[in-house]
């Protein structure tokens, strides 16, 4: 069965320093590979993907993914915190031989707070 | 239109009453999505869409909860005899069928059943 896990339920860090938010995940093929944001009383947004080719993957606000399969893992990362980062972050996969069955599934998601 | 509308933003009903959310997808996609979030909490899956196809239920916490999308396009999630604990931001959301592409969500409809 596919699943997703985010081991950390919050991450600190100081503004300017890099900051890593961890996703593992589990399916029974190739993955499709997502990391959406939700900031304060707002809907999901789309950050960045993962579908095929090259593993670091660069998306919204100077986000990136590493998508590294022999550990199955999707961590998203960005080299420098913004206060404005703050916010809570899913990670979502969605298994390519999924046929009709098309959904993704979520990981519980990771609040991150960079702290001034 | 342009992103997945869903109204009202924001509703507060009685314990017991029913209410209707509505969700309009982006124009052309054919999969629409029904999630729930309870406050500070992760995506509860509650029901599925796609195209002409029999939705996928299975998320659905309980036989109050029922939705429906017409014309393959506007969905409506209905709640019955609402409780308390169903307070919660309905989230909606649509994609293209194949998905790879993810999901564009709404701004969701915060529900307070008091």
């Amino acid at each position: 069965a596919q699943s997703v896990a985010q081991p950390e339920d919050q991450v600190n860090v100081a503004e300017g320093n890099p900051l890593t938010v961890k996703c593992t995940y589990s399916v029974s093929g190739n993955p499709y590979l997502f990391w959406y944001v939700q900031y304060p009383n707002r809907g999901l947004q789309f950050l960045l993907k993962y579908i095929t080719g090259d593993n670091l993957v660069k998306g919204s606000y100077g986000f990136e993914a590493e998508f590294n399969k022999s550990q199955t893992s999707f961590h998203l990362k960005k080299p420098s915190a913004l206060v404005s980062d703050s916010a809570l972050y899913f990670c979502a996969v969605r298994d390519i031989d999924a046929g009709n069955n098309r959904k993704l599934i979520w990981g519980l998601g990771t609040s991150l707070a960079v702290n001034p | 239109g342009a992103g997945v509308s869903q109204s009202p933003s924001n509703k507060v009903t009685e314990k017991g009453k029913d209410v209707e959310l509505r969700c309009d997808p982006i124009s052309g996609h054919t999969a629409l999505y029904w999630y729930r979030q309870s406050l500070g909490q992760g995506l509860e899956f509650l029901i599925y869409f796609q195209g002409n196809s029999a939705p996928d239920k299975s998320g659905l916490p309980s036989d109050r909860f029922s939705a429906e999308r017409t014309g393959g396009s506007v969905s409506t999630l209905t709640i019955q005899r609402t409780q308390q604990e169903d307070s919660a931001v309905y989230l909606c959301a649509s994609s293209n069928g194949q998905g790879r592409w993810g999901y564009t969500f709404g701004s969701g409809t915060r529900l307070t059943v008091v």
